[in-house]
């Protein structure tokens, strides 16, 4: 596709339970980031993942988070047993790395609405 | 570490009327600075950045700011408002050796007519 495309757009849940947001990056961008917006507050940065080199995962705030990235491509990001204070937009982005280092033009996707009741 | 800091949450200004969004860092090495602007119901996109050229950038849609090492700020200006400025704009910093962007609370613009 053109952009980034983030599925589900929106998702209500029970709290307890797992739920799993995926991210399709644009065609040829080897970086893919996942970042947390809530309410009020910036973007909170997740994880990074950079073609075939270990997953950057510092930003989890819990081992109830986990992201997978399969072919270099789609990623899904996993929340187990989701709290209240998951409640949040996340957000998907890609990019074109050089040299190592960001061009700092991520490609944003829509986001995907996380509601825990 | 990077990070930035916006001053006001939410901006009011009146068409036509310039638009002011003010953002302060801090850094432990020359930064790269950055400006994503996110309209209704749309992902964050580039507004414009600095990567230690020139201090007066240029972006998209009539903005531009200014790195002020001095002052360790980068706002953001626009001579102009129009009604379809109204957006959450986000400053970021990284460190141009590093992939992560370090953003701020976001502004909110809104634009009266």
């Amino acid at each position: 596709g053109a952009g980034v495309s983030q599925s589900p757009s929106n998702k209500v849940t029970e709290k307890g339970k797992d739920v799993e947001l995926r991210c399709d990056p644009i065609s040829g961008h080897t970086a893919l980031y996942w970042y947390r917006q809530s309410l009020g507050q910036g973007l909170e940065f997740l994880i990074y993942f950079q073609g075939n080199s270990a997953p950057d995962k510092s930003g989890l705030p819990s081992d109830r988070f986990s992201a997978e990235r399969t072919g270099g491509s789609v990623s899904t990001l996993t929340i187990q047993r989701t709290q209240q204070e998951d409640s949040a937009v996340y957000l998907c982005a890609s990019s074109r790395e050089q040299g190592g280092a960001t061009t700092g033009e991520l490609f944003f996707g829509e986001g995907s609405r996380l509601t825990v009741l | 570490a990077q990070s930035v800091t916006q001053l006001g949450s939410h901006v009011s200004v009146s068409e036509g009327a310039l638009v002011l969004l003010r953002c302060n860092y801090s850094s432990s090495v020359p930064p790269y600075l950055f400006w994503y602007v996110q309209y209704p119901n749309q992902g964050l996109q580039l507004l414009l950045k600095y990567t230690s050229a020139a201090t007066l950038v240029k972006g998209i849609n009539g903005f531009e700011a200014e790195f002020k090492k001095s002052e360790t700020s980068f706002h953001l200006t626009k001579p102009s408002a129009h009604m379809s400025d109204a957006a959450e704009y986000f400053c970021a910093v990284s460190d141009p050796y590093d992939y992560k962007l370090s953003f701020g609370a976001g502004t909110t613009v809104t634009v009266r007519a």
